[in-house]
C-alpha cells in the first residue's frame, strides 16, 4: 500500500531554520507529484506547493512563494519542505500528500507538527 | 487565485438524517473541452490527515461508502452524506484543481452529530 511517511515533531525558535521531510514508499516516486498543505491550529487547509520528482518541476502558491523552499531527492524517495528563518507564524501541522495525477491529493502523509516559539 | 467558499460553517444532523454541503468558487471549474469539472471532497476527522471522498465533483475515491456523492458544475457544487453514520462527524473541504496552482480549499464545513 502507498505510504508517505513524515519527519517527527519539532520546536523550533524565531529565526532558526528548518528542513522536514516526508519519505514515499510502494509507489513509483518518481512518477507522482507530491504536494504540502499547511494547517495552522483550529483553522483550514492551505495549499503551499507541489514537486515531481522525477525531474524537480515545482510550483508555488504566491502565499508561499519565496517563504519556504520545496525539494526532493528521488534517490531516497523523499520530499522535503524548508524555511531559512522561522517566524512564530509558521507554527503550524504540515502534510505532504501524493497527487493522483495532476490535480486531488490522494494519499496524505501523517502529519508533522512545527512549533515556533521563543 | 480561485476563492472557494463553503456554507454552512458548521451544521448538526441525527443520526440517519441527509446532510449537505455547498461550495461555491469564485469562477467556473467546468473545463469544457472534457465536460470536467475539477474539483474534489475530502474528509477530515480530529487529529487525522484529510482523505479524498470524491473527485471530478462527482467521482467517488475507491472505498468511499456510496452514502457520499458529489454533484454541481461550473461555480456550485454539493456534497451530499445520505444517512450519515456516527464515524461520519468530521470537517469537509471541497478543493478547485482547475488551471494553474495554486489549487485551493474551501475554508472546511464541520459536521456534527445531533
Amino acid at each position: 500500500e502507498v505510504q508517505l511517511v513524515q519527519s517527527g515533531a519539532e520546536v523550533k525558535k524565531p529565526g532558526e531554520s528548518l528542513k522536514i521531510s516526508c519519505k514515499g514508499s510502494e509507489y513509483s516516486f518518481t512518477n507522482y507529484w507530491i504536494g504540502w498543505v499547511r494547517q495552522m491550529p483550529g483553522k483550514g487547509l492551505e495549499w503551499m506547493g507541489i514537486i515531481y520528482p522525477g525531474d524537480s518541476d515545482t510550483r508555488y502558491s504566491p502565499s508561499f512563494q519565496g517563504q519556504v523552499t520545496i525539494s526532493a531527492d528521488k534517490s531516497i524517495s523523499t520530499a522535503f519542505l524548508q524555511w531559512s528563518s522561522l517566524k512564530a507564524s509558521d507554527t503550524a501541522m504540515y502534510y505532504c500528500a501524493r497527487l493522483k495525477g495532476y490535480d486531488v491529493f490522494d494519499y496524505w502523509g501523517q502529519g508533522t507538527l512545527v512549533t515556533v516559539s521563543s | 487565485d480561485i476563492v472557494m467558499t463553503q456554507s454552512p460553517d458548521s451544521l448538526s444532523v441525527s443520526l440517519g438524517e441527509r446532510a449537505t454541503i455547498n461550495c461555491k468558487s469564485s469562477r467556473s471549474v467546468l473545463y469544457r473541452s472534457n465536460n470536467k469539472n475539477f474539483l474534489a471532497w475530502y474528509q477530515q476527522k480530529p487529529g487525522q490527515p484529510p482523505k479524498l471522498l470524491i473527485y471530478w465533483a462527482s467521482t467517488r475515491e475507491s472505498g468511499v461508502p456510496d452514502r457520499f456523492s458529489g454533484s454541481g458544475s461550473g461555480t456550485d457544487f454539493t456534497l451530499t452524506i445520505s444517512s450519515l453514520q456516527a464515524e461520519d462527524a468530521a470537517v469537509y473541504y471541497c478543493q478547485q484543481y482547475y488551471s494553474t496552482p495554486p489549487w485551493t480549499f474551501g475554508q472546511g464545513t464541520k459536521v456534527e452529530i445531533k
